[in-house]
This record gives structure tokens, C-alpha cells and sequence, in this order.
């Protein structure tokens, strides 16, 4: 079984520029996460998904950032304009909410997008 | 707010021994608790889940336990290897099921050869 895929694994840009990271779910799972990890620490949830509803966005930044998750599969996170703080780790997460996994509710993590902003 | 705190935030064993790794955290209503490994420059790889109604759960080398009441649990590694140096995380789920994770800030482990 495939695991969360997310792009690009690396993005360097300059502050100001915008950014875009793109998630792809497991298969099935109708519960997608973003979270940021700052180096050293541990993630932070930033938006979760439950199908295409953004369900809690209370910890992103919504004056530069923003999601989507179209027919509820694949997400994409943008950053515009990006700033030096927004360097970090940007991880995607998912889980099966519902049916035969409901009581488990287990997340599973891709590789993260590694951003810098020079 | 939920806070989640692991201690120790580094060691470093000799290969081969049985080492614990604590984590706490303040708000005791939590829905499970989930142990991850992160390798450098990697993402994240759930070791084992607990649900708030369990006591433990064991997966090979590794034993997870929780105490729900006191806000506490541990993740028991038995006879180490240095493929198992890496950083793990705890990270708690304090919402009604598919609710973000509240992580801490992880524990580094080193397994010296």
C-alpha cells in the first residue's frame, strides 16, 4: 500500500515569492492534515481535512497562507508571500476516520516538504 | 491547552541495553496516544498507537504503556540496536477522534555500536 506522497521534497525561494506543496492522501483515507515542524520541535497542526471540508483552520495563518482539497483527495498548501519565519518542515498527514479503522483513528505521515526562505 | 513533555530531550546507550523513554501530558480527557520515529531529514513513522481505554500495546522490541489518569506514558525499547538511534516522538489526540496531534518535542536516541 502506498504511503502519503508529497511534493516537492525540497523548495528554496526567496522571501516574498510564493510556494506551493501538494499532498497526496492514502488511499481511502478521508481525514487529511498539514502540520509545520519547526527545527527541533515537534509538528504543529496547522489545517485538517475531513473530505474537501476544511473542519479546523484555527492555526493557520490565513493572512498568507492557504488550502485546498478539491474532490476531497489531494491537497495543496500555498504560502504567498513568503517571509524568512516560514522556513520549516511542512508535513502531511492522513487518517480513516470512519469505518473499520473508526476507533483507531491512526495518522500516517509523508516525507514533508523542506522549505527554505532566503 | 493540551501540553505534551518528553524526557528525556536526549540519550546516548550502549547497544544492547533496555532503555525508557516518559512522556506527560496535562489534560488527562485524551481520545489516544500515538509513539512516532523520525529519522533525520524524514518524515514521521507511527511505532504504535494506544486508545484512551487501553493500558498498553506492543509491537516486537517496542512495549507502550499509558496511564491516562496520571497524564504519563512510556515507550519501552528491550536489547537496542543502533538502527534504532533516531528521534521519537509522542503525540496526543485530545478531540473527539480525528482531531490534529499535540506533539511533544521528541527525545533524541543515540545506540552506540
Amino acid at each position: 500500500e502506498a504511503g502519503v506522497v508529497q511534493s516537492p521534497r525540497y523548495k528554496i525561494i526567496e522571501k516574498k515569492q510564493p510556494v506551493a506543496f501538494w499532498c497526496n492522501p492514502i488511499s481511502g483515507h478521508n481525514t487529511l492534515y498539514w502540520y509545520l515542524q519547526n527545527l527541533g520541535q515537534g509538528p504543529e497542526l496547522l489545517i485538517r481535512y475531513e473530505n474537501e471540508e476544511a473542519v479546523d483552520d484555527s492555526q493557520l495563518p490565513k493572512d498568507r497562507f492557504s488550502a485546498e482539497r478539491l474532490k476531497g483527495v489531494d491537497s495543496t498548501l500555498k504560502i504567498q508571500p513568503a517571509e524568512l519565519g516560514d522556513s520549516a518542515v511542512y508535513l502531511c498527514a492522513s487518517s480513516l476516520e470512519a469505518g473499520g479503522d473508526r476507533v483507531r483513528n491512526e495518522q500516517f505521515f509523508g516525507p514533508g516538504t523542506r522549505l527554505t526562505v532566503l | 491547552k493540551q501540553e505534551v513533555t518528553q524526557i528525556p530531550a536526549a540519550l546516548s546507550v550502549p547497544e544492547g541495553e533496555n532503555l525508557v523513554l516518559n512522556c506527560s501530558f496535562t489534560d488527562s480527557a485524551i481520545y489516544n496516544l500515538q509513539w512516532f520515529r523520525q529519522d533525520p531529514g524524514k518524515g514521521l513513522t507511527s511505532l504504535l498507537l494506544i486508545q484512551s481505554s487501553q493500558r498498553e500495546q506492543t509491537s516486537g522490541r517496542l512495549n507502550a504503556s499509558l496511564d491516562k489518569s496520571s497524564g504519563r506514558s512510556t515507550l519501552y525499547i528491550a536489547a537496542s540496536q543502533p538502527g534504532d538511534s533516531a528521534t521519537y516522538l509522542c503525540a496526543v489526540n485530545s478531540g473527539g477522534g480525528a482531531d490534529g496531534l499535540t506533539f511533544g518535542k521528541g527525545t533524541h536516541l543515540i545506540i552506540q555500536p
